[in-house]
């Protein structure tokens, strides 16, 4: 059983680039949600997610942040015209049921340059 | 006041030592407590979750008091792979979402 898969483990960026983040959830698992974390600070929640919805999105930046979790496939979050406060570790959890605790994946540590 | 408040530490204890963490949160209306603990540039990992009549897992025990708004973690008999970041999390509005608030973490450093 595979845990909660995240790609590319590290992502390099110039200014204005695009980035794409990938997650795919435990086996089973319909919550997924996404956390950031800046050098030394701790984890920000960002958005929550299930197939297809987007439930919760109230940590996420109103510009050039978005996420979807496709009904086929893994969920994204795309940060558009990326700047150098983006440069964090991104971290995607996916949880079974409300209530229980997340899985975390290794998450993808975005660097812009 | 933060929503969920730790001491950053960092705490620096002897190999053998019982060490204890507390962590304080803003909202009366939690419902579910965890521990989490992350290593330097890893993943967060679940410890354990914090139960009403607290819990113990081997050197581990969590416990919570609902009228003080605390939760701890206590540590026995520390081991130099102890060394980590510890996070408190709180699912801070139960119900129709689920989102975890961290903690910002304390920081514990085994020595020989």
């Amino acid at each position: 059983n595979a845990g909660v898969m995240q790609n590319p483990r590290h992502l390099v960026r110039r200014r204005g680039q695009e980035a794409r983040l990938r997650c795919s959830p435990m086996k089973g698992h319909s919550h997924v949600y996404w956390y950031r974390q800046l050098p030394e600070e701790g984890l920000k929640f960002m958005v929550y997610l299930q197939k297809e919805n987007i439930i919760d999105e109230s940590g996420m930046p109103k510009e050039r942040f978005s996420a979807e979790f496709p009904k086929e496939g893994p969920s994204i979050l795309r940060i558009q015209q990326v700047v150098r406060g983006d440069s964090a570790a991104y971290f995607c959890a996916s949880q079974l049921d409300r209530g229980n605790g997340y899985t975390f994946g290794s998450g993808t540590r975005l660097t812009v340059v | 006041r933060k929503e969920v408040e730790q001491d950053p530490g960092p705490f620096n204890v002897p190999e053998g030592a019982t060490v204890a963490f507390n962590c304080t949160y803003s909202n009366s209306a939690s419902q579910s407590f965890f521990w989490y603990r992350q290593d330097c540039r890893k993943e967060p990992k679940l410890l354990m979750s914090v139960y009403s009549s607290g819990n113990e897992d081997g050197r581990f025990t969590a416990q919570l008091n609902r009228a003080s708004q605390y939760i701890s973690l206590l540590i026995r008999d520390s081991k130099l792979s102890d060394s980590a970041t510890y996070l408190c999390v709180v699912n801070m509005r139960p119900g129709t979402a689920s989102k975890l608030t961290f903690g910002t973490g304390t920081r514990l450093q085994v020595t020989l």
